[in-house]
């Protein structure tokens, strides 16, 4: 019964490149979330999905951040044009229903930008 | 915006102490849920509560919904090494919308 599984775990950028993060629900899950941690901070929620529909991108920031969730395949949260504020830990979240507030985390994505 | 306000920041105990730690908000919580962070990982969580006034363990782990909806603890009893990581407090507040907002988190130390 495989958890949350995110991709890459780890993820190297130059300024003004793209980063792709990936995240596949535990199966059986249709809601994703996604989160960011600062070194030695909370997590500041992010956005939140079901398949094929964003229901809540209140954390996300307006510009260079995009997140999908298509009917086949992994949610995706996208970064354009990175900058060096952007290095976090990116994590994923799945639950089984809406609003059931007990969330499974993946592992999480480091970015670093240099 | 929602927060949530989770002290302490950090404690320093020795190995069979028993800790405890708290969550407080300014607003009215739907759910109140505590994590558990290890180094390099995503959380894990530990003890998911629903109603105001309910106690739930967990092990050794206890966990409680504050009457006014507003505030949680946790208590960790006879801690041991393996203990040690970053506690979240998290919850859904109940002012619509469905994310979970988390504390800043309280690290744990303990001394064998």
């Amino acid at each position: 019964n495989a958890g949350v599984m995110q991709n890459p775990r780890h993820l190297v950028r130059r300024r003004g490149q793209e980063a792709r993060l990936r995240c596949s629900p535990m199966k059986g899950h249709s809601h994703v979330y996604w989160y960011r941690q600062l070194p030695e901070e909370g997590l500041k929620f992010m956005v939140y999905l079901q398949k094929e529909n964003i229901i809540d991108e209140s954390g996300m920031p307006k510009e260079r951040f995009s997140a999908e969730f298509p009917k086949e395949g992994p949610s995706i949260l996208r970064i354009q044009q990175v900058v060096r504020g952007d290095s976090a830990a990116y994590f994923c979240a799945s639950s089984p229903r809406q609003g059931a507030g007990e969330l499974f985390f993946g592992e999480g994505s480091r970015l670093t930008v240099l | 915006g929602q927060q949530l306000n989770q002290s302490p920041q950090s404690m320093f105990i020795q190995e069979g102490e028993d800790v405890s730690m708290n969550c407080t908000s300014s607003s009215i919580f739907n759910t109140w849920l505590w994590y558990k962070q290890d180094p390099g990982e995503g959380p894990v969580l530990l003890i998911a509560l629903y109603k105001a006034g309910e106690l739930t363990s967990n092990g050794r782990l206890t966990a409680q919904f504050g009457i006014t909806r507003k505030d949680s603890f946790l208590n960790i009893s006879a801690s041991i090494p393996s203990d040690v990581g970053i506690y979240f407090c998290a919850g859904q507040p109940n002012t619509g919308g469905f994310k979970t907002i988390f504390g800043a988190g309280t690290r744990l130390f303990v001394k064998a």
